[in-house]
């Protein structure tokens, strides 16, 4: 039973490209969260989504980043129009439902992240 | 907004040694509290985690307790390995979870 698979693991990027990011959940997951990792700081909420929609977006910066987790195939995190600062680890996260007090955390599948570089 | 602070690494052990990393956290409410482990080169994995005050979380020899008075939730454990060698979180959170900074522990031979 696969983890959580995110491809790539690397990607580099000169500044104005576009970055796709993408994250299979685990078998059976149908809630997706994206994390950012900036160097000497901690992970930061991105988004979180369900199959075809967006739950909660409070940590996506306003322009040139989207996601989406389509009802076939991995949700992807896309950055347009890349500059210097968007280089970081995107981690994604996988689970059967949603975290609440009375189904914990515990079922937080992280992936090995995505590192992006832009030049 | 709620947070956490932990202190900063790395941390450098000799094998053997007692393990103490701090964790702080600001928060409405009662949040879950975590600690996830990040090896080199893979994802997180929840080392261990305590849903209320009092609770003392322990997982492969790691403990951490849940300190409401002291805003608190310490990670130990009395006896280091090598293998302990990794990036630790501490987070809070029972939606989307907050994460601090990770503490890098290095664990000497």
């Amino acid at each position: 039973n696969a983890g959580v698979m995110q491809n790539p693991r690397h990607l580099v990027r000169r500044r104005g490209q576009e970055a796709r990011l993408r994250c299979s959940p685990m078998k059976g997951h149908s809630h997706v969260y994206w994390y950012r990792q900036l160097p000497e700081e901690g992970l930061k909420f991105m988004v979180y989504l369900q199959k075809e929609n967006i739950i909660d977006e409070s940590g996506m910066p306003k322009e040139r980043f989207s996601a989406e987790f389509p009802k076939e195939g991995p949700s992807i995190l896309r950055i347009q129009q890349v500059v210097r600062g968007d280089s970081a680890a995107y981690f994604c996260a996988s689970s059967l439902n949603s975290g609440t007090v009375s189904s914990p955390n515990e079922k937080l599948f992280f992936g090995s992240g995505t590192q992006l570089s832009v030049l | 907004g709620d947070s956490v602070t932990q202190m900063e690494g790395p941390v450098t052990l000799s094998e053997e040694a007692f393990l103490t990393i701090n964790c702080t956290y600001t928060a409405t409410g009662y949040p879950s509290l975590f600690w996830y482990v990040q090896y080199p080169g893979e994802g997180l994995q929840l080392l261990l985690k305590a849903t209320k005050a009092d609770d003392k979380g322990s997982n492969k020899g790691f403990e951490a307790t849940y300190r409401k008075e002291t805003t608190s939730f310490h990670l130990e454990k009395g006896s280091v390995q090598v293998s302990d060698s990794a990036v630790y979180f501490c987070a809070l959170g029972d939606d989307k979870i907050i994460f601090g900074k990770g503490t890098r522990l290095h664990i000497l031979p």
